[in-house]
């Protein structure tokens, strides 16, 4: 089975703060992303990656940067963490388009709260 | 990629069939209907995809209107573990300008009753 592992299932920290959320793949997938899930917003993408070294905004990148230097490891970035990126971040892996089903694999999330 | 409109919640009792419906009247003649559901405290998880043809699985039937403007999700025998928002997207599958990318709505709140 895929399995989308993210490093921290809940984090708390201060505002300032830089903060790394990590993600890791098991099955050689070259799409990976980032999104970020807030209540009555539902699920938003913030970056894609599509390739090693390789990554794409998405619709909220703001105030976030990305880091992939491995195939399997997708890392997202709060430079300076504010009270307003406190959400769930939810990590995922696909096959690239017209490979498989087009399925994406998610991650169980990572719960950050910003104090 | 094409937006879609579902209803905002749903109940359904345990053991009957759940039939969850999604407008998609934009749809393109190459972008596929997707749905997702999203147990609390996980990530999404994916159910089914289809073009045009119903499409069924171990976890769920997939119907699609002729004109494909439209879908639904069967869940045939719905339990209390199906209690979940279950998403429906529709995405280009192929094509140089699909990054693979999908982009959720507000999805439908499914509660299962006993």
């Amino acid at each position: 089975d895929v399995k989308v592992t993210q490093s921290s299932r809940y984090l708390v920290k201060r505002t300032g703060e830089k903060v790394f959320l990590e993600c890791v793949q098991d099955m050689d997938h070259e799409n990976m992303f980032w999104y970020r899930q807030d209540p009555g917003l539902g699920l938003r993408l913030i970056y894609f990656s599509y390739d090693v070294k390789m990554k794409e905004k998405g619709d909220i990148p703001e105030g976030y940067s990305v880091s992939r230097e491995k195939k399997e490891r997708f890392s997202l970035i709060l430079e300076s963490a504010s009270t307003n990126q406190t959400s769930m971040y939810l990590c995922a892996s696909s096959l690239l388009p017209g490979v498989g089903t087009g399925e994406l694999f998610f991650g169980e999330g990572s719960r950050l709260t910003v104090l | 990629d094409a937006k879609t409109t579902q209803p905002p919640s749903m109940d359904c009792a345990e053991g009957r069939a759940a039939n969850l419906p999604c407008n998609h009247s934009t749809i393109s003649g190459n972008e596929y209907v997707y749905w997702y559901r999203q147990i609390h405290s996980q990530g999404p998880q994916y159910i089914i995809h289809g073009l045009k043809n119903n499409e069924t699985n171990e976890m769920a039937s997939l119907i699609i209107t002729e004109d494909r403007k439209s879908s639904t999700l069967i869940l045939p025998h719905a339990t209390l573990r199906d209690t979940a928002v279950y998403y429906c997207i529709v995405r280009l599958i192929h094509g140089s300008s699909n990054t693979g990318k999908l982009i959720f709505g507000q999805g439908t709140t499914l509660q299962v009753k006993p």
